[in-house]
């Protein structure tokens, strides 16, 4: 299973564009990379999913590089319900092991 | 996206009693589950991960006579906390993957203190 690394912590302000950056060195080939939302007292929702290049939805942009090593997930113009913790997933369909998560807090 | 319906979202029990938390999928047949707890202001921990037909398989350090987990049908899994006690309290979550599909689907999740 590939490990993966992102900040602890983010801080930004209502309108802002948030990029928050995963490493995972060792991803697999068959790894996907998806990430996820979570707001306190509630369980995980899906943001975004991708292998390679661009994937782009109604919420966010994931950027994935040529080697896939990283990820960075984009939040265009974020207000004050985007404070959450953010997760970074890498593997397939047998386990999901959560990392760290990036906390972060938009403010007014 | 799919619903995932976890009930109940709050329980409080009394030290040696059993609870059992139930996750259905409402809209799909979910092929493999996993369920997690969560402590306070850290990351969710996979407690084990269970395909329908199947036995569960735990995580290095769970205990599977103590969390049991029954993923009966393609839409429904239940975890019962036995003999509980207080450090059993957390915030526990289940998850459904529907079959290809590698979007994993959430409960709202479920909060157990044990007094």
């Amino acid at each position: 299973l590939a490990k993966t690394t992102q900040p602890i912590s983010m801080d930004s302000y209502e309108g802002q564009e948030v990029n928050i950056t995963c490493s995972h060195n060792n991803i697999a080939t068959n790894d996907y990379i998806t990430w996820y939302q979570q707001f306190p007292s509630q369980g995980p929702r899906f943001i975004i999913q991708g292998y390679k290049t661009k994937v782009t939805n109604e919420v966010a942009s994931l950027f994935i590089p040529a080697d896939r090593k990283s990820s960075t997930l984009s939040l265009p113009r974020v207000s004050l319900s985007d404070t959450a913790v953010y997760y970074c997933l890498v593997g397939n369909t047998d386990k999901l092991i959560f990392g760290t998560g990036t906390r972060l807090q938009v403010f007014p | 996206g799919a619903v995932v319906s976890q009930h109940p979202s709050r329980v409080i029990c009394k030290s040696g009693t059993s609870v059992k938390i139930e996750c259905r999928s409402l809209d799909f047949q979910a092929t493999t589950m996993f369920w997690y707890r969560q402590f306070p202001k850290k990351s969710l921990m996979l407690m084990a991960t269970s395909n329908e037909g199947s036995k569960a398989t735990y995580e290095q350090g769970v205990e599977k006579d103590k969390f049991l987990i029954n993923h009966a049908s393609l839409t429904l899994s239940t975890l019962t906390v036995t003999s509980a006690h207080p450090e059993d309290s957390s915030f526990y979550i289940c998850s459904f993957l529907g079959g290809q599909s590698t979007e994993a689907f959430f409960g709202q999740g479920t909060r157990l203190t044990v007094v």
